[in-house]
């Protein structure tokens, strides 16, 4: 079945401690990205990749990180997660072709206290 | 930048009646795709609905259709014969047609479906 899969899907942690949000699909895709999504701000981008070892900004890119060393796996680094990272988080993938649908993993529920 | 507007962030409709959603988005860019995803209490994004900019004609999927007004730069969701099932927040959403994937979304539209 073809997939994004995320996790945890809910996590609370304290401020300062160091996290990472796994994502991996299975669809071969080249395109990966993170978004966070906010009561009456909908989702917005985090960081994408193009493919292995190219990742670049999206719209909210400060106080993260990303990596991309295999072509199915992208994960989200909060080194120091503040309260103002306390989010809904969705990885999705899409092949590299423009108009393919883009895939969603179930989300993460992030509480930074 | 692109922007997506959706104006209506609560809605509700009777079980069996039809409702519209509306969005509206700015672009410069005369070649791009719309989307409407549907999000249930599952959290799960589910896309509903596609329309590439270049086609005039308006796309359906079974229950859902949508109003595509390419001057007016506007883009609303019909849901005709309104499910329980259909309670959800929608949200629209713009893909670019050059560069990267990246989605453009609006703040969303929770719809309530009344019994």
């Amino acid at each position: 079945e073809a997939q994004v899969t995320q996790n945890p899907r809910y996590l609370i942690t304290v401020t300062g401690k160091k996290l990472t949000v796994t994502c991996s699909q299975n669809m071969n895709h080249e395109y990966m990205s993170w978004y966070r999504q906010d009561p009456g701000l909908g989702l917005r981008q985090i960081y994408y990749s193009m493919n292995v070892e190219v990742t670049d900004k999206g719209d909210v890119p400060e106080g993260y990180k990303v990596s991309r060393k295999e072509k199915r796996n992208f994960p989200l680094i909060l080194e120091s997660p503040s309260p103002n990272q306390t989010s809904l988080y969705f990885c999705a993938s899409s092949p590299i072709q423009q108009g393919k649908e883009a895939f969603f993993g179930q989300g993460t529920r992030l509480t930074v206290v | 930048a692109q922007t997506v507007t959706q104006s209506q962030p609560e809605m509700s409709v009777q079980e069996a009646e039809t409702v519209t959603l509306s969005c509206t988005y700015d672009t410069s860019e005369s070649d791009y795709y719309l989307f409407w995803y549907k999000q249930p209490p599952s959290r799960q994004m589910i896309l509903v609905i596609r329309q590439e900019a270049y086609k005039q004609q308006n796309a359906t999927e079974n229950r859902f259709s949508v109003n595509f007004q390419k001057a007016a730069k506007s883009f609303s969701l019909k849901i005709s014969d309104s499910q329980l099932g259909d309670a959800a927040m929608y949200f629209c959403a713009y893909r670019s047609a050059q560069g990267a994937q990246k989605l453009v979304f609006g703040q969303g539209t929770r719809l309530t479906i009344n019994p």
